[in-house]
């Protein structure tokens, strides 16, 4: 099983501010099968970045994603007051499917 | 619009039987994939497994295997996620969620559906 680790566990930042999230697995995962969810409290995941770098419909701009192997990136420059949630990686080229434990971005 | 509509929460007893439906709508039913995710109350998500709507095909996580089926019916395009001898380590909101293929990326969620394991 590939483990997904996050980090920081929490991220306290100001709007305007710049989030740096990390995902990093036990062993080299194909870039095409990494995505990125954002999940607010009460609410289902939602998809945010798909094949690592690709944003999903409707996501903007200030968010994007990059890395490749065993490190993966999401990044949210200049986060807005709906940009606060917990976000996760997720890996599904091997099964079984994992996921990270989860960022959780709060306001300073 | 694409729509997936899970059935509504439960409680159950020790020991019991759950059974989730997710009614898919506004796409291709037999196109895309489905998965099963749940998450109990304050922790992540973990992946249960998937079920393949044109032919019924699934994988589950070792985790849940022997305890866990994973159905389809297209005639009214739902799916189902049955999990037998709950324990109170079940209680968690579980999730459908709709993915191109085997391996993609999950585009589409159902608004959860709770369960709670009590005696």
């Amino acid at each position: 099983e590939i483990v997904l680790t996050q980090s920081p566990g929490t991220l306290s930042l100001s709007p305007g501010e710049r989030a740096t999230l990390s995902c990093r697995a036990s062993q080299s995962i194909n870039s095409v099968y990494v995505a990125w969810y954002q999940q607010k409290p009460g609410q289902a995941p939602r998809l945010l970045i798909y094949g690592a770098s690709n944003r999903a419909t409707g996501i903007p701009d200030r968010m994007s994603g990059s890395g490749s192997g065993t490190d993966f990136t999401l990044t949210i420059d200049k986060l807005a007051p709906e940009d606060f949630a917990v976000y996760y990686c997720q890996q599904s080229g091997s099964l079984p499917q994992t996921f990270g434990q989860g960022t959780k971005v709060e306001i300073k | 619009q694409v729509q997936l509509v899970q059935s509504q929460s439960e409680m159950k007893k020790p020991g019991a039987s759950l059974n989730i439906s997710c009614k898919a709508s506004g796409y291709s039913f037999t196109t895309y994939f489905i998965h099963w995710v749940r998450q109990a109350p304050g922790q992540g998500l973990e992946w249960m497994g998937i079920i393949n709507p044109s032919g019924g095909g699934t994988s589950y996580s070792q985790k849940f295997q022997g305890r866990v089926t994973m159905t389809r019916d297209t005639s009214t395009n739902t799916l189902y996620m049955e999990l037998t001898a709950l324990t109170s380590d079940d209680t968690a909101v579980y999730y459908c969620a709709r993915a191109t293929n085997s391996r993609g990326y999950l585009d589409y969620w159902g608004q959860g559906t709770l369960v709670t394991v009590s005696s």
